[in-house]
C-alpha cells in the first residue's frame, strides 16, 4: 500500500527549533514535499526533495534519505505564525502530479 | 488577483441533492486537480486534468464527475449527495504534471456539509 507516517502533534516555544519526521512507503516514489496549512486555509508548498540530502529555504530545511524511506522538515527560529499543520507528501506513481499526503502534524508554537 | 479561486466557499445541502463546485485559475497553468480533505484533515487526490484531458482518476464514486470546459476551469459535480461527502474540497493547479518541477497551488477550499 501507500502510506506516510508523521507525528500527529508537536509543541515548541518561540525561537526554538523543531523537527518533524516522516517515513513513507509508496509505489513509484519520486520525491518528498512538505506543505503547510493554517486552520481554515489552503495547503501551501514549502519544499521539495527529489535527491538525498538537505534543502534549505530560509528558516525551513527539508531532508530526504531514499535508502531509509525517511525525511524531515526542520523549522528554525520558530514564530507564532508557524503554528499550523505540516504535511509530508510523497510523489507517487512516478512523476505524474499525483501527490500522496500524510496525516499531517499539528505544530503549536507557544510564547 | 486570486490565483486559484473556488465557489462557493461554503455549501450546506440535504442528502440526495445534486451540487456543483466551480474552480478557476488565472495562472495560465495546464493542469488542475480536485482534492478532498476529511474531518481528520486527511487530504486525498480525486482527479487531475491536463489541458482538459483527464489524467488522474482515483477510486472515487461515479456520483462525482469533474468537467473541464477549458484549461482554466475545473468544476466538480456531485450527484445524490451522501453524509460521507461532507468535507472540504480543494482545487489546485500546476504548470505541468511533473511533481519535481511543477508546484501545486491550492484554492481556498469549499466546505461541503451534507445534512
Amino acid at each position: 500500500g501507500q502510506s506516510l507516517e508523521q507525528p500527529s502533534e508537536v509543541t515548541a516555544v518561540e525561537g526554538a527549533i523543531v523537527q518533524i519526521n516522516c517515513t513513507y512507503q509508496t509505489s513509484g516514489f519520486y520525491g518528498l514535499s512538505w506543505y503547510q496549512q493554517h486552520d481554515g486555509g489552503a495547503p501551501t508548498f514549502l519544499s521539495y526533495n527529489g535527491l538525498d540530502g538537505l534543502e534549505e529555504t530560509g528558516r525551513f530545511s527539508s531532508f530526504l534519505s531514499r535508502s531509509d524511506s525517511y525525511g524531515y522538515l526542520l523549522l528554525q527560529e520558530l514564530q507564532m505564525k508557524d503554528s499550523a499543520s505540516y504535511f509530508c507528501v510523497a510523489s507517487g506513481s512516478g512523476n505524474t502530479g499525483k501527490l500522496i499526503f500524510g496525516q499531517g502534524t499539528t505544530l503549536q508554537v507557544k510564547p | 488577483d486570486t490565483a486559484v479561486s473556488q465557489t462557493p466557499k461554503y455549501l450546506v445541502t440535504q442528502m440526495g441533492n445534486d451540487k456543483s463546485i466551480k474552480c478557476e485559475q488565472n495562472l495560465g497553468h495546464d493542469t488542475m486537480y480536485w482534492y478532498k480533505q476529511d474531518s481528520k484533515k486527511f487530504l486525498k487526490i480525486m482527479f487531475s486534468y491536463n489541458n482538459k484531458e483527464l489524467i488522474i482518476n482515483e477510486t472515487v464514486p461515479n456520483r462525482f464527475s469533474p468537467k473541464s470546459p477549458d484549461k482554466a476551469h475545473l468544476n466538480l459535480h456531485i450527484n445524490s449527495l451522501e453524509l460521507g461527502d461532507s468535507a472540504v474540497y480543494f482545487c489546485a493547479s500546476s504548470q505541468g504534471q511533473r511533481t519535481d518541477t511543477d508546484t501545486q497551488y491550492f484554492g481556498p477550499g469549499t466546505r461541503l456539509t451534507v445534512l
